[in-house]
């Protein structure tokens, strides 16, 4: 019973390509998030979404493109894939508290993302 | 803009040794303050977390307290094992926007018998 799942675990393409990593939970969380991880193992969030609406939006090249059609999904699409793109993509998901205090977050396994 | 600041490593211990690693916060007010756990291979996982000052998180041996007025949330753990190899990460939320989660940079910890 995986919480948060991800799919491609991995994903090689070629320079100019559009791709797309899709994740989904069964937690009932009305909160998800798309975090890069550099090869240092920094980790920075890209976009958040609260029950299908977007509340995070980090600068993050237009080629990125969230999408989510319900809660429980969450999926990135990239346009005109770089070299730079070569990272691993985390999706995760939380529940907002009351008040709008955000708790634990919970990652899935993550995309290695390669590009050639 | 509000960070989270932790020593980078790699540290290297023995089997047995004590284990600090050091974090602080710049959040205003009273953040929620969190440490996740990566071990190779995997997403990040919550270890433990402390939400009001005076706090103590604990979970598997490790222990962080929320100290407010030092800003911090020090991880320690008294006896590390080599399944403890893993990258740390502190973590608080942000004043401004409680949605928003601060990474710190993560600390490489090797644990060898």
């Amino acid at each position: 019973d995986t919480a948060v799942s991800q799919t491609p675990k991995y994903l090689v393409t070629q320079m100019g390509n559009d791709k797309s990593i899709k994740c989904e939970q069964n937690l009932g969380h009305d909160t998800m998030y798309w975090y890069k991880q550099d090869s240092k193992k920094f980790l920075k969030i890209m976009f958040s979404y609260n029950n299908k609406e977007l509340i995070i939006n980090e600068t993050v090249p237009n080629r990125f493109s969230p999408k989510s059609p319900d809660k429980a999904h969450l999926n990135l699409h990239i346009n005109s894939l770089e070299l730079g793109d070569s990272a691993v993509y985390f999706c995760a998901s939380s529940q907002r508290r009351f008040g709008g205090s955000t708790d634990t977050q919970y990652f899935g396994p993550g995309t290695r993302l390669t590009v050639l | 803009g509000d960070s989270v600041t932790q020593m980078e490593g790699p540290v290297t211990l023995s089997e047995e040794a004590f284990l600090t690693i050091n974090c602080t916060y710049t959040a205003t007010g009273y953040p929620s303050l969190f440490w996740y756990v990566q071990y190779p291979g995997e997403g990040l996982q919550l270890l433990l977390k402390a939400t009001k000052a005076d706090d103590k998180g604990s979970n598997k041996g490790f222990e962080a307290t929320y100290r407010k007025e030092t800003t911090s949330f020090h991880l320690e753990k008294g006896s590390v094992q080599v399944s403890d190899s893993a990258v740390y990460f502190c973590a608080s939320t942000m004043k401004t926007s409680y949605d928003k989660v601060i990474f710190g940079p993560g600390t490489s910890l090797s644990v060898i018998p």
